[in-house]
């Protein structure tokens, strides 16, 4: 089983509609969570960081932590074509530590 | 904010011979970068964590001899596959930490590399 567990899609919406990604963790250890942005054959971009539990927003993006599911959420609103790329989940014990990546969901938001 | 830089961002060689990667950051210093591997539809996978002045550190499975790192300077590291086969082939990807602020990880645009 991987500590990392994120369905790798496609997912393809229609512009404008609520986005939602997810990540299952089997490591209770891990306290920081970040979500990363991919475009194709670029680096990753950091768009989220969250530290345990709870939830966070930015703009258009809300990132949420249930430690106790282990489970983490992005969400996007109002979904835009440039949201058009593969979301990362990464998460960690500490924060010098060993991030430790999801697979990786390809979104594809269609105008 | 804070930028890292790759270069080159693609290369294409032989197989057998020896490709190096520069990461550098550009207005920070890193004592500790990171070096990730990225096949087509896969995440991320630390390689070797590289630490200015002394010997990088690398995770289970990374043959140290054949990625050779080296973090000669507080802005750059290099990484190095020797005697490059077509299985070597990937997007290499460095990363760095901004300690001058939060400590965000921050990544370079990343190199692919093709081998023929």
């Amino acid at each position: 089983q991987k500590e990392v567990e994120q369905d790798p899609g496609p997912l393809s919406v229609p512009e404008g509609a609520i986005v939602s990604l997810n990540c299952t963790y089997s490591n209770s250890a891990f306290q920081y969570f970040m979500w990363y942005r991919q475009y194709s054959r670029k680096g990753p971009e950091l768009l989220m960081y969250t530290y345990s539990s709870g939830n966070k927003e930015d703009g258009r993006f809300t990132a949420q932590v249930d430690k106790s599911s282990k489970y983490i959420s992005l969400f996007i609103r109002d979904s835009q074509p440039s949201d058009s790329a593969t979301y990362l989940c990464a998460m960690t014990p500490s924060n010098t530590g060993k991030l430790i990546f999801g697979q990786g969901t390809t979104l594809q938001v269609k105008p | 904010g804070a930028v890292v830089s790759q270069h080159p961002s693609w290369v294409i060689c032989k197989s057998g011979t020896s490709v190096k990667i520069e990461c550098r950051s550009l207005d920070f210093q890193a004592t500790t970068m990171f070096w990730y591997r990225q096949f087509p539809k896969q995440s991320l996978m630390l390689m070797a964590t590289s630490n200015e002045g002394s010997k990088a550190t690398y995770e289970q499975g990374v043959e140290k001899d054949k990625f050779l790192i080296n973090h000669a300077s507080l802005t750059l590291s290099t990484l190095t596959v020797t005697s490059a086969h077509p299985e070597d082939s990937s997007f290499y990807i460095c990363s760095a930490r901004d300690w001058t602020g939060p400590g965000e990880l921050f990544f370079g645009e990343g190199s692919r590399l093709t081998v023929l």
